[in-house]
C-alpha cells in the first residue's frame, strides 16, 4: 500500500518569512494531494491540493509543487504570519481510492 | 454550507465500557469516512459508506469497532469492551460525487479511556 513520508517534523520561521513543508510517496498511482491544516483541538482543514495532471499549484500566500518522477510534492507558504502556526498534513491516494494515507505531519511554529 | 459535525467532542469513558460517536456529513455528500488520530501521527482511515454501503474496512477496524449509516446520511461508530489503546481522535470526513475526491473533515471526538 500507500507510504506517505514528511519531513521536516518540526519547522520554525520568522514571521514573514517562508516555509517549505516536503513529502515523499510510494505508490506511483497516487494522482491526487491534498495538504490539511490542523489547529490544536480541531479536525484537520483542507488549504490546498494539486492533481498528477499539473506541476503547481498557488492559492495566494500558500502553493504546492508535484514531482511525478521523484514521486515527492512540497507545501510553500510565503510571508508567513503568526496564524499560520499549526501542524500541517500531506496526504495522497488515487483516485477510485477513498483512503487517504497521511504524513506524519509538521509542526509550524511561526515567531513573531 | 454548514460543514460535517460530530458527537459528542470529547468523551471519557472506562476500560471495558461501550462508546457510540455520531457524524453528520455535509448534506449532499454521498461518501463517509472514518479516521482514528493518535497523538503526533497523521489521521489513519479506519472505514467508509457510500450512501448506505459499507464499502471498505481497515485492518485498524478490529471486532470490537463497529460502523453503520443507516439512511446514507449519518453515520455511528461504536466501540465495544474499549481498551486503553483506543484512546485517540476519532474523526470523520465526507466527499461528494464520484471524481471529487477532496475529503472535508469534522472536528473529531477525542475519546480517553480510563
Amino acid at each position: 500500500g500507500e507510504n506517505v513520508e514528511q519531513h521536516p517534523s518540526t519547522l520554525s520561521v520568522q514571521e514573514g518569512d517562508s516555509a517549505v513543508i516536503k513529502c515523499t510517496y510510494s505508490d506511483s498511482a497516487s494522482n491526487y494531494f491534498p495538504w490539511y491544516k490542523q489547529e490544536l483541538g480541531k479536525g484537520p482543514q483542507l488549504i490546498i491540493d494539486i492533481r498528477s495532471n499539473v506541476g503547481e499549484k498557488k492559492d495566494q500566500r500558500i502553493a504546492v509543487t508535484l514531482n511525478k518522477t521523484a514521486k515527492h510534492f512540497s507545501l510553500h507558504i510565503t510571508e508567513t504570519q503568526p496564524e499560520d502556526s499549526a501542524v500541517y498534513f500531506c496526504a495522497a491516494t488515487y483516485f477510485g481510492n477513498e483512503k487517504l494515507t497521511f504524513g506524519t505531519g509538521t509542526r509550524l511554529t511561526i515567531i513573531p | 454550507d454548514t460543514g460535517v459535525s460530530q458527537n459528542p467532542r470529547h468523551k471519557i469513558t472506562k476500560r471495558g465500557q461501550n462508546v457510540t460517536f455520531r457524524c453528520d456529513p455535509i448534506s449532499e455528500h454521498n461518501r463517509l469516512y472514518w479516521y482514528r488520530q493518535t497523538l503526533g501521527q497523521g489521521p489513519e482511515f479506519l472505514t467508509y459508506f457510500q450512501n448506505e454501503a459499507q464499502l471498505e474496512k481497515s485492518r485498524l477496524l478490529s471486532d470490537r469497532f463497529s460502523a453503520e449509516r443507516p439512511k446514507g446520511s449519518f453515520s455511528t461508530l461504536e466501540i465495544q469492551r474499549t481498551e486503553q489503546g483506543d484512546s485517540a481522535m476519532y474523526l470523520c470526513a465526507s466527499s461528494g460525487r464520484q471524481g471529487q475526491e477532496t475529503q472535508y473533515f469534522g472536528p473529531g471526538t477525542r475519546l480517553l479511556v480510563l
